[in-house]
């Protein structure tokens, strides 16, 4: 069964601080990953998009790494700020169809930046 | 990559009544998506809905309580039928992008049945 698996769940952290969270995955034959932003009650604001023949994407103070291999996925965020307070969801498409296919997400991890 | 317009934002309904969720695309797409997202869990996915055919149904979903119209290739519509409190959720369409391959997702509906 593909697993997508985040941790940890909830971080909590001042503002300032450069934090990591880690996405793992089951099975290394993945397409792509996918770094998803979400604000309480709110849709999905895609943050970064990882191709499968690639080790890391960059965009502002964000950066996603991915290791096939091992199966995991870290996205740094450097200076955290309080707006950067929200869900971020981890997403790995696992089939090559360029027609579309189906997501497999994490459960996601909460951020709370204080100020 | 696309826009996606999605109707409404929020909604809160009496049970036992239907609700029918609108996704717009900017651009023509080939498969759009219909996830839900319970409260306090990530997404599942509902249906791919293609242009011209019936939706696909993932396990646990049936067209009768989530009927799904894709009449072009621009727009597609989820209606939650016959609604219970189980049905608050979030509901969010997406479409991928055929260059990179990454997927957008709609501002999704807070639906909330009482």
């Amino acid at each position: 069964k593909q697993e997508v698996t985040q941790i940890p769940a909830a971080l909590s952290v001042p503002e300032g601080e450069n934090l990591v969270l880690n996405c793992s995955f089951t099975d290394s034959a993945i397409y792509n990953l996918q770094w998803f932003r979400q604000d309480p009650g709110k849709g999905l604001t895609s943050l970064l998009l990882i191709q499968s023949s690639q080790r890391e994407q960059t965009s502002g103070r964000l950066n996603a790494s991915l290791d096939k291999s091992s199966g995991r996925s870290t996205l740094y965020i450097a200076a955290s700020q309080p707006g950067d307070s929200a869900t971020y969801l981890c997403a790995v498409r696992y089939t090559e169809e360029t027609s579309g296919s189906r997501l497999t997400f994490g459960e996601g991890t909460q951020l709370t930046v204080n100020p | 990559s696309a826009v996606i317009s999605q109707k409404p934002s929020r909604d809160i309904c009496q049970r036992g009544t239907s609700l029918t969720i609108q996704c717009q695309v900017d651009s023509q797409v080939t498969m759009m998506f219909w996830y839900r997202q319970q409260p306090g869990q990530s997404l599942t996915l509902i249906a791919t809905a293609n242009q011209g055919s019936e939706a696909t149904y993932e396990s646990g979903f049936v067209i009768d309580k989530f009927p799904i119209s894709r009449p072009n290739l621009t727009f597609s519509t989820l209606t939650v039928s016959n609604m219970s409190p189980e049905d608050s959720s979030i509901y969010l369409c997406s479409v991928g992008d055929i260059w990179d391959y990454g997927y957008t997702f709609g501002s999704g509906t807070r639906l909330t049945v009482v």
